[in-house]
């Protein structure tokens, strides 16, 4: 159980386009999904906490406005990478946790998602 | 916020050794400790996980030790094989999320 897939697992794009990179939890309901961004060699970096019907939460120094992020249901949250540049190129990682893990704090990671933008 | 500290950045251990890695943080609300490996190009995935009621949790050849007072926990691995070699994240926080440390990347030696 406790599987999270992410969609697409790559893509390359032209910059000044928008990308969406949904993230779905496909044997449970998650209530929290967070978004990470891993450069080559770098650990993960959080970048935004996802709760289902409300507004997303921003770690520091992520541009709110670039990096979109919708939960509209609890098996599915999208990230949307708009006007992407150069430096926008990562690995970007979603996880989901579920209440019904009891008391368990786990998140469970996405395959991840390969941004080149040109 | 929180903040992890993770050493060494490179740990090489012959085969059939233990290897030995440390993590420090600095949020005492922390509670939750999990352990990832990563194989290049793919996600993490979880090989153990403490939380801030335990000590210490031994898995086969995967162990993990918390020492809440200094707030640092260490993974410790033995009988090191082949397939152990990856990039082990630590981890620490709670129902916020988690804050990862920089990695070390574990090479056996054959």
């Amino acid at each position: 159980g406790a599987v999270v897939s992410q969609h697409p697992s790559w893509v390359i794009c032209k910059s000044g386009t928008s990308v969406k990179i949904e993230c779905r939890s496909l044997d449970f309901q998650a209530t929290t999904m967070f978004w990470y961004r891993q450069f080559p060699k770098q650990s993960l970096m959080l970048m935004a906490t996802s709760n289902e019907g409300s507004k997303a939460t921003y770690e520091q120094g992520v541009e709110k406005d670039k990096f979109l992020i919708n939960h509209a249901s609890l098996t599915l949250s999208t990230l949307t990478v708009t006007s992407a540049h150069p430096e926008d190129s990562s690995f970007y990682i979603c996880s989901a946790r579920s209440p019904g893990q009891g008391a368990s704090n786990e998140q469970f990671f996405g395959p991840g998602t390969r941004l080149t933008v040109l | 916020g929180e903040n992890v500290e993770q050493h060494p950045s490179t740990l090489s251990v012959q085969e059939g050794d233990s290897a030995v890695i440390k993590c420090t943080y600095s949020d005492s609300a922390s509670n939750y400790f999990p352990w990832y490996k990563q194989e290049l190009g793919k996600r993490p995935q979880l090989i153990i996980d403490i939380r801030s009621n335990v000590g210490e949790k031994k898995d086969q050849r995967i162990a993990v030790t918390l020492n809440k007072t200094a707030k640092h926990f260490s993974l410790h691995i033995t009988e090191t094989q082949p397939e152990d070699s990856a990039v082990y994240f630590c981890a620490g926080g709670g129902a916020d999320g988690l804050t990862f440390g920089k990695g070390t990347h574990l090479i056996i030696q054959p």
